[in-house]
């Protein structure tokens, strides 16, 4: 069986602040990974994703992603949070790659103080 | 390019009624699947679709039903309403390669 663990239901960053949302995955090889952030009354927009190669991973608006094989984990980051970026994070596991479906976290709410 | 369309936003039901949440893609991924999102537990998966013809059950597929008859649609039906299903649905597709694409979701509460 595939897991995603979102330890951190809740945080509060100040702006400018950086920042580091955790997530922890269980399969049994390597996943696909991926950062999906959701905007109240919004569907999920991509962030990131990681399928094989450089563990470093660069998205959109400024966030990066580190696949840690021997932690499970694929921590995402961004070195200086907005205001904009309050939001709810999801990370997401693809492990069967035949069926192209996701296993995703429960989600972490980012607040953001000004 | 629309993308992934889903309709209705939002939709009230009594309990005991059927109906239908409507998915249609106009990229032509031949894969397709449907989520429901519900507080602290994030997306789970309830059907997919790996191409026309061919459907498959996810994590929560009880009370739902799904057929794929073209590339294009992936329409989700309930078809007898319960209160266990108040829940913000949403549809995906991709190609082979491609990451998942969201539409914006069903707001959907059974009363």
């Amino acid at each position: 069986a595939q897991s995603v663990t979102q330890p951190d239901i809740h945080i509060t960053v100040s702006e400018g602040a950086s920042l580091e949302l955790r997530c922890n995955y269980s399969y049994g090889a390597t996943p696909y990974l991926f950062w999906y952030v959701q905007s109240p009354g919004q569907g999920l927009q991509l962030l990131l994703k990681y399928f094989s190669g450089d563990t470093l991973v660069q998205g959109i608006k400024g966030f990066e992603a580190e696949f840690k094989r021997s932690q499970s984990s694929f921590n995402l980051r961004k070195p200086s949070v907005h205001w904009s970026d309050a939001a709810e994070y999801f990370c997401a596991l693809e492990g069967d790659t035949g069926r192209r479906a996701l296993t995703f976290g429960s989600g972490t709410r980012l607040q953001v103080q000004p | 390019n629309a993308g992934v369309t889903q309709t209705p936003k939002f939709q009230v039901l009594k309990t005991g009624q059927s109906m239908t949440l409507q998915c249609a893609q106009d990229m032509n991924h031949e894969y397709m699947s449907w989520y429901r999102q519900d507080p602290g537990m994030g997306l789970r998966l309830i059907h997919y679709s790996v191409g026309a013809g061919i459907t498959d059950q996810g994590e929560v597929p009880n009370g739902y039903n799904v057929s794929r008859s073209t590339t294009e649609d992936f329409p989700l039906r309930l078809l007898s309403a319960a209160p266990s299903q108040t829940s913000v649905y949403f549809c995906a597709s991709s190609g082979s390669q491609s990451p998942l694409h969201f539409g914006n979701g069903t707001r959907l509460t059974v009363t």
